[in-house]
């Protein structure tokens, strides 16, 4: 697609209930990097793929929080036993390569509200 | 980390009135980037800076990288409604774990009154 997709746009969960949000990049894009923004604060890094490597997971806060990028395209952020502290906007954003915000584009995010 | 504060952190205008805010930081960055972002968007870039004392334009925005690389300013001329939303500012800070990783301020949040 022209840009970068990300499913679903809301999702409410349980507290304890574990859930997977979905970040399609711009095809072709071999970086892509996950952020967690919380309401009135700006998006912190979560985690950055090249390709299907992980080659950085530094800013998950915790080992309930997994990332994924198997076939180095579609990417999948997996938020185990959520507790009212994971409620945010994730975004999602992807570039042609490198890090450091050169040729980003973001996704419109998921907003996750853990009840 | 590297923390990158904006101030200020909101602000009431009149359509048509000049804008500015701007962005400071403790340590060095060797680039500036500023975002907007729009309810229940994504951030867009709206201007790349990559070198210290550089003024760059795009439109009616005009963004300045500090000379001694630890701020930046934002300006807009002549606000319209449609300039309504938050304004970050952000660089690449290394994360810790053997990358640079693009860091954002906490937004200055812009509302224009008609």
């Amino acid at each position: 697609g022209a840009g970068v997709s990300q499913s679903p746009r809301y999702k409410v969960a349980k507290r304890g209930q574990d859930v997977a949000l979905r970040c399609d990049p711009i095809s072709g894009h071999v970086s892509l990097f996950w952020y967690q923004q919380a309401l009135g604060q700006g998006p912190e890094f979560l985690t950055y793929f090249q390709n299907e490597a992980q080659l950085d997971k530094s800013g998950l806060p915790s080992d309930r929080f997994f990332a994924e990028r198997p076939e180095g395209s579609v990417s999948t952020l997996k938020i185990q036993r959520t507790q009212q502290e994971d409620s945010a906007v994730y975004l999602c954003a992807s570039s042609p390569g490198g890090t450091g915000g050169y040729g980003y584009t973001f996704g419109s995010g998921t907003r996750l509200t853990v009840v | 980390g590297q923390q990158l504060n904006q101030s200020p952190q909101s602000m009431f205008i009149q359509e048509g009135e000049d804008v500015s805010m701007n962005c400071t930081s403790s340590s060095i960055f060797n680039t500036w980037l500023w975002y907007k972002q729009d309810p229940g968007e994504g951030p867009v870039l709206l201007i790349a800076l990559y070198k210290a004392g550089e003024l760059t334009s795009n439109g009616r925005l005009t963004a300045q990288f500090g000379i001694t690389r630890k701020d930046s300013f934002l300006n807009i001329s002549a606000s319209i409604p449609s300039d309504v939303g938050i304004y970050f500012c952000a660089g690449p800070a290394y994360s810790g774990a053997g990358s640079y990783q693009l860091t954002f301020g906490k937004g200055t949040k812009l509302s224009v009154i008609p």
